[in-house]
This record gives structure tokens, sequence and C-alpha cells, in this order.
């Protein structure tokens, strides 16, 4: 099971720090991503991380905003976004994958999702 | 990074047709291709993966097959349950690509 937080209202310009906890695994045997989906619009897949934290990808419209990383300690993935837009308004899902890469396994249980709302 | 194009964009089809939704990649993908389901207001769920095995609970009606760049999502008698958008995402490489989704949807 993951269970995202961190969601809400940010003004553009602003951070915000979203988590997912992970339960019901081994947390640190497996890749994770953030995947978002703009209102209305279909999904997009964000950033990935491999299991030992070491490897990271993000997509070129975020690589120098959002930060991927993991505490295996504490079963929790992050997403740190920085210098945030209008179109970074969507619903961030936190997924897990098959595998310990993300590039190579897709994802196979997902969150609930937590909300951006990037408005002033 | 590697294009993934699907078509149709949506369709419209009875209960107990069959179904074909197409994937495209832009680059050889071999068999790196999940198709994943999103029903109305729920979260994405992975149908199948390596091209062509169903992920445990699938039911025997979705399957996929292809390779390289071109794929295919067939359901073979359409339910209710089906409505739907699905979407085919690759994993060959970073990063991983979804297409712009296919609406199902019932006439």
């Amino acid at each position: 099971q993951l269970l995202e937080s961190g969601g809400g209202l940010v003004q553009p310009g602003g951070s915000q720090r979203l988590s997912c906890a992970a339960s019901g695994f081994t947390f640190s045997n497996y890749a994770m991503s953030w995947v978002r989906q703009a209102p209305g619009k279909g999904l997009e897949w964000v950033s990935g991380i491999s299991r030992s934290g070491v490897h990271t990808y993000s997509v070129d419209s975020v690589t120098d905003r959002f930060t991927i990383s993991r505490d295996n300690s504490k079963n929790t993935l992050y997403l740190q976004m920085n210098s945030l837009r209008a179109d970074d308004t969507a619903v961030y899902y936190c997924a897990k994958h098959f595998g310990e890469d993300y590039y190579h396994s897709c994802m196979d249980v997902w969150g609930k999702g937590t909300t951006v709302t990037v408005s002033s | 990074d590697i294009q993934m194009t699907q078509s149709p964009s949506s369709l419209s089809a009875s209960v107990g047709d069959r179904v074909t939704i197409t994937c495209r990649a832009s680059h050889d993908i071999y068999n790196y291709l999940a198709w994943y389901q999103q029903k109305p207001g729920k979260v994405p769920k992975v149908l199948i993966y390596a091209a062509s095995t169903l992920q445990s609970g699938v039911p025997s009606r979705f399957s996929g097959s292809g390779s390289g760049t071109d794929f295919t999502l067939t359901i073979t008698s359409l339910r209710p349950e089906d409505v739907a958008t699905y979407y085919c995402q690759h994993h060959n490489n970073a990063p991983p690509t979804f297409g712009q989704g296919t609406k199902v949807e019932i006439k």
C-alpha cells in the first residue's frame, strides 16, 4: 500500500514536498516513481529512483526544479518540488515498480494520489 | 525520448464487442510495453506488462501483443465495467513515457 501526502495549494514560484509512505512490501527492494495527471489530461511519468536511491531520473520539464529521493529506513519516498508553475497543477501519484530499476519495469502498485494546485 | 502514440483516442462499442487499441513507439522498444486501465475517478491499474503478460487478477478477456514498435491491446468481449481510459507505457529506457490514452465507452 502507498499513501501520499503533502499536496495542497501553493503560489507560483513556491515549493512543496510530497511524501509517500509504503507498507505491505519490502520497500528497499523496489524502484519507485512519481506520475502526475493534470486535470482532464493523461498520465505523465515525472521522476524515478532505483531501489538503492543512487540512480534517479526526471523528465526535462522538471529536472532542474524537482528532486526525487527515498529513505529506505522509513519506507518513504519523497518529491521536493521547487519553482512551481501553474502547469505543475496535477494529481501526483506514487507508484512501485516490479523491479529494482525504474526504466525496465512497469508500475504494479499505485497510491491514491495527492493534489497539488499552483495558483495565486 | 521515445514517443508513444495510441489510436484511436476514443471509441464507443457495444457490450460483447471485440475492442482493439493500438500503440506505436517511435523507436524499437522490444517487448518493454505495459498497458494500464484507469476507470473514471480511480487510480491506474496495470493490466499487461512485457507486451503480453497478463497481470495477476486481470480477466482473461484482456490480451496484449506486439514487439518492436507496434503493439495491441485487445478486449475480446467488452463488458460495462471495462469503461475506462487505457494507456500504454514503454519501459525500455528513461523516461518511460505514456501514450496519450484511449477512452473506451459503451454504445
